[in-house]
């Protein structure tokens, strides 16, 4: 049962436009969510975050938006870069649980 | 400060083989989490250590097992392994805990079984 759900496996921008990647969970009990960013032959690496008593926290260029009553999160970026070219994972935890839940993740392309 | 390490980074085992993967925590952090990513499937988690003891544990079956030593070092084992296990494993640490911490990961161990 995946309780995290990142519904597109792959996501191609242009350089400047806004990327919008997305996430679904089934979980109630998360309150937690956080975004990672993985490039090839490296470990996932921490990009944001959002508690669930928050619809939005913002850093930078990323920004989360947390929706609780559709169980969906985004993260969106802009500027769009080449360097953001990676695969992005969502993940959940509930509080006490000493786990998170990760989805498939997205592979985001930016493009010249 | 050095980031996490896992050692061997490659690994090629055969099929009915055991396996084992070590992993070193930032200094300071006494939560070692354990992942499984295969293509399709994202990060499965594995397990959760803290101060020697497993707090949580994932669905994978019994041939997956862990261990974290007093010095929060972390190593797993995969007994009989089966073609299905080929994935890179990754570590990942946190000062207390990865519900309440930043967890930071390792570069993983790719696993090849033939």
């Amino acid at each position: 049962d995946q309780q995290v759900k990142q519904n597109s496996p792959s996501l191609s921008v242009q350089e400047g436009r806004i990327s919008i990647l997305n996430c679904d969970y089934t979980n109630s009990m998360f309150d937690y969510f956080l975004w990672y960013k993985k490039y090839p032959a490296e470990g996932p690496t921490f990009l944001i975050s959002i508690s669930s008593i928050k619809d939005k926290n913002e850093d930078g260029r990323f920004t989360v938006f947390l929706n609780k009553s559709a169980k969906h999160l985004s993260l969106h970026i802009v500027p769009s870069q080449p360097g953001d070219s990676a695969v992005y994972f969502c993940a959940a935890t509930a509080g006490g649980g000493n786990k998170l839940t990760f989805g498939t993740g997205t592979q985001l392309k930016v493009e010249l | 400060k050095a980031g996490v390490t896992q050692t061997p980074r490659y690994l090629i085992k055969t099929r009915g083989q055991q396996v084992t993967l070590s992993c070193s925590p930032i200094s300071g952090h006494r939560s070692v989490s354990w992942y499984q990513q295969t293509p399709g499937q994202g990060l499965q988690f594995l397990f959760e250590y803290f101060s020697e003891t497993q707090r949580n544990k994932g669905n994978f079956p019994g041939r997956f097992s862990g261990r974290q030593f007093s010095n929060s070092r972390s190593e797993m084992n995969v007994s009989t392994l089966e073609l299905g296990d080929s994935a890179l494993y990754l570590c990942a640490s946190s000062v207390t805990s990865p519900s309440t911490d930043t967890q930071y990961f390792g570069p993983g161990t790719r696993l090849t079984v033939l």
